[in-house]
């Protein structure tokens, strides 16, 4: 069983729909990530969040909006998407940001997401 | 050289055969490595950290040449279950904010 719980499992979203992806988790971890996966691509890192902190955004266009409101829970909100966003979208965290303690990546399941 | 470069496979192998993956990383100052597996639809989740030479763990074997700048998996007496893909792991410099990179996966594919 996973300590990260992510929702939706699967989404399909028009261009012009708002949704959010939600996760949480229950490790008692401080440092929470959202990455993307695409097909033949390796896993890219959106963003990250250490302590409800933002310290990490790899340019990732402004239709993806990140929220953090405590260490526990991470969302994802999408505006405007394209198809080429279309994706797995993967959660996780780990026990702190920075050094060793952010090298352990701990996974939720994923949220397919399909952008007609 | 790419940051972290992986074969991709697929690696098609009979049950109990002995299979090996590379990987090849650019950052000469990674102390710590890590092979993740992820199965098809599903989240990765780490299989093995490789902090020195080598790490073993029942039927897979994990290697680190730090002067060619390469780490082998090495899965021995296969079983179906090992089908899955293989992602190579790398820290980047968290000190300067760069979190784990990612190879592209080496898939695996056992059959009866």
């Amino acid at each position: 069983e996973t300590g990260v719980t992510q929702t939706p499992r699967h989404l399909v979203m028009g261009m012009t729909n708002k949704k959010s992806l939600k996760c949480e988790q229950h490790l008692g971890h401080n440092a929470m990530y959202w990455y993307k996966q695409s097909a033949k691509k390796p896993l890219e890192l959106m963003f990250v969040y250490s302590l409800e902190e933002r310290v990490e955004n790899n340019s990732v266009p402004s239709r993806f909006s990140p929220e953090c409101p405590n260490s526990s829970h991470l969302f994802l909100h999408l505006h405007t998407l394209q198809p080429e966003d279309s994706a797995l979208y993967l959660c996780a965290s780990s026990q702190d940001w920075g050094g060793a303690l952010s090298e352990k990546l701990f996974f939720g399941s994923g949220t397919q997401l399909s952008v007609l | 050289r790419k940051e972290v470069e992986q074969d991709p496979g697929p690696f098609n192998v009979p049950e109990g055969a002995t299979v090996a993956f590379n990987c090849t990383y650019s950052n000469s100052a990674s102390q710590s490595f890590f092979w993740y597996r992820q199965d098809c639809r599903k989240e990765p989740k780490l299989l093995m950290s490789v902090y020195s030479s080598g790490n073993e763990d029942g039927r897979f074997t994990a290697q680190l040449n730090r002067a060619s700048q390469y780490i082998s998996l090495l899965i021995r007496d296969s079983k179906l279950s090992d089908s899955a893909t293989y992602l190579c792991v790398v820290p980047g410099d968290s000190q300067a904010g760069t979190a784990l990179i990612f190879g592209k996966g080496t898939t695996l594919s056992v059959s009866s």
